[in-house]
């Protein structure tokens, strides 16, 4: 079975601040790891995803993820945080033998920037 | 290219009534997945089809919901009776993934969601 925990349902960071949200999975396989933002009345767009190679991803409106096998981790990072970020970000598994059919969603975290 | 189309947006019903949602998926795709959002419980996966053919429903709550898929370009998902512990953000996604070489990765897009109030 699949699962994945973000730490922190909400999180706020002054605008240019470092964004942090973090996420551990849990996989009986080597995962597909997945980040999604949703703005408000949107849905789900996906900002990037780890499949196999390099460990660091990077991914729309610079963002970017580091895959840590031994922390069974997959952080979502931002260096400076900006007002347009504000949204909601879901990290997801999806099952390797089976592509990416069934993704298992964390509960998501609310990041909220502060001018 | 239009992404995934979900109708309506908002739907305010009355328990006991039937409702249907309906999902039409990016051209050419050939996974089409139901996903319900509540704060209670976050996003689930109710069901997905392949090709038109529903692979897994394990994720549909009971009976009272139904899905189908009667052709590449349309969905339905039917609640009937509904109640009020339905409400919740219904979303439709679909994704390209037979045409894919074997190891790659599809990526779900997901459409707008319906927002449904049971009263």
């Amino acid at each position: 079975a699949q699962s994945v925990t973000q730490l922190g349902s909400h999180v706020s960071v002054s605008e240019g601040a470092l964004v942090l949200l973090r996420c551990n999975y849990s996989s009986s396989v080597p995962p597909y790891l997945f980040w999604y933002v949703q703005y408000p009345n949107q849905g789900l767009q996906l900002l990037l995803k780890y499949t196999t190679g390099a460990t660091l991803v990077k991914g729309i409106n610079g963002f970017e993820a580091e895959f840590k096998k031994s922390e069974t981790s997959f952080h979502l990072t931002k260096p400076s945080a900006h007002m347009s970020d504000a949204a909601e970000y879901f990290c997801a598994v999806g099952k390797r033998n089976f592509g990416n059919e069934k993704l298992t969603f964390g509960t998501g975290t609310r990041l909220t920037i502060i001018p | 290219d239009a992404g995934v189309i979900q109708s309506p947006r908002h739907e305010v019903t009355e328990m006991g009534q039937e409702v249907t949602l309906r999902c039409k998926p990016i051209s050419g795709h050939d996974y089409l997945f139901w996903y319900r959002q509540t704060m209670m419980r976050g996003l689930e996966l109710l069901i997905y089809f392949n090709n038109n053919v529903p692979i897994d429903d394990s994720g549909m709550p009971e009976d009272r919901f139904s899905a189908k898929m009667p052709n590449a370009s349309f969905s339905t998902l039917k609640i009937q009776p509904s109640e009020p512990r339905d409400s919740a953000v219904y979303f439709c996604a679909s994704s390209l993934r037979d045409r894919l070489p074997k190891k790659a990765v599809d990526t779900q897009y997901f459409g707008p969601g319906t927002r449904l109030t049971v009263l």
